[in-house]
């Protein structure tokens, strides 16, 4: 059964700084692995897409890893704004289980300004 | 042109009721899912169809039923509400094994069952 974990569960920084949020997974055979961003009382929203077969992606100031391997995956955020502040969540689409998405705890970050 | 929509965005109602949460999708995606988000903020798949037939159904009480008419619709139905079914619950859509595969959600139904 596929577990996903989300470390650290909660991130203060002070504006400016680089973000640096981690995700582990225990089954490497997944689809893919996708990051979101959840604000308070709202919906989720797509942040980065990464297939198994690529190594990472990146749009604007996010950066994803992903090793597949070691059942890893790294957001990094550059140059962290208070808008930011939110909770990240990564996701993992199976192989097995219906392709189902499996979802870690979160990372709940503030950016102080 | 919401690309996952569902209604209601809110729903109080007391307990023993029966109520219904609709969703639709306009990407074109084969399958749809439920998600349930408990109070601790965790996500948990309920229920995922594909191309209308039922593919996951995860532990859930048999009060809740879902319903697909056709693979642009996946409704909720859940019957004798219970206080512990209060939760935001999420529709979402993906394509099941074409790529690119992402999931797309929707803005969530927040229930409060009083």
């Amino acid at each position: 059964k596929q577990e996903v974990t989300q470390i650290p569960a909660a991130l203060s920084v002070p504006e400016g700084e680089n973000l640096v949020l981690n995700c582990s997974f225990t089954d490497s055979a997944i689809y893919n692995l996708q990051w979101f961003r959840q604000d308070p009382g709202k919906g989720l929203t797509s942040l980065l897409l990464i297939q198994s077969s690529q190594r990472e992606q990146t749009s604007g100031r996010l950066n994803a890893s992903l090793d597949k391997s070691s059942g890893r995956s790294t957001l990094y955020i550059a140059a962290s704004q208070p808008g930011d502040s939110a909770t990240y969540l990564c996701a993992v689409k199976d192989k097995a289980a219906g392709n189902k998405l499996t979802f870690g705890g979160g990372t709940r970050v503030l950016v102080k300004p | 042109d919401t690309a996952v929509s569902q209604t209601p965005k809110y729903l109080v109602t007391q307990m023993g009721n029966d109520k219904s949460i609709k969703c639709e999708q306009n990407l074109g995606h084969d399958t749809m899912y439920w998600y349930k988000q408990d109070s601790k903020k965790f996500l948990k798949i309920m229920f995922s169809y594909n191309n209308k037939e039922l593919i996951i159904n995860e532990t859930v009480p048999n009060r809740f039923s879902p319903k697909s008419p056709d693979k642009a619709h996946l409704n909720l139905h859940i019957n004798s509400l219970e206080l512990g079914d209060s939760a935001v619950y999420f529709c979402a859509s993906s394509n099941r094994d074409r790529a690119p595969g992402g999931y797309t959600f929707g803005s969530g139904t927040r229930l409060t069952v009083v």
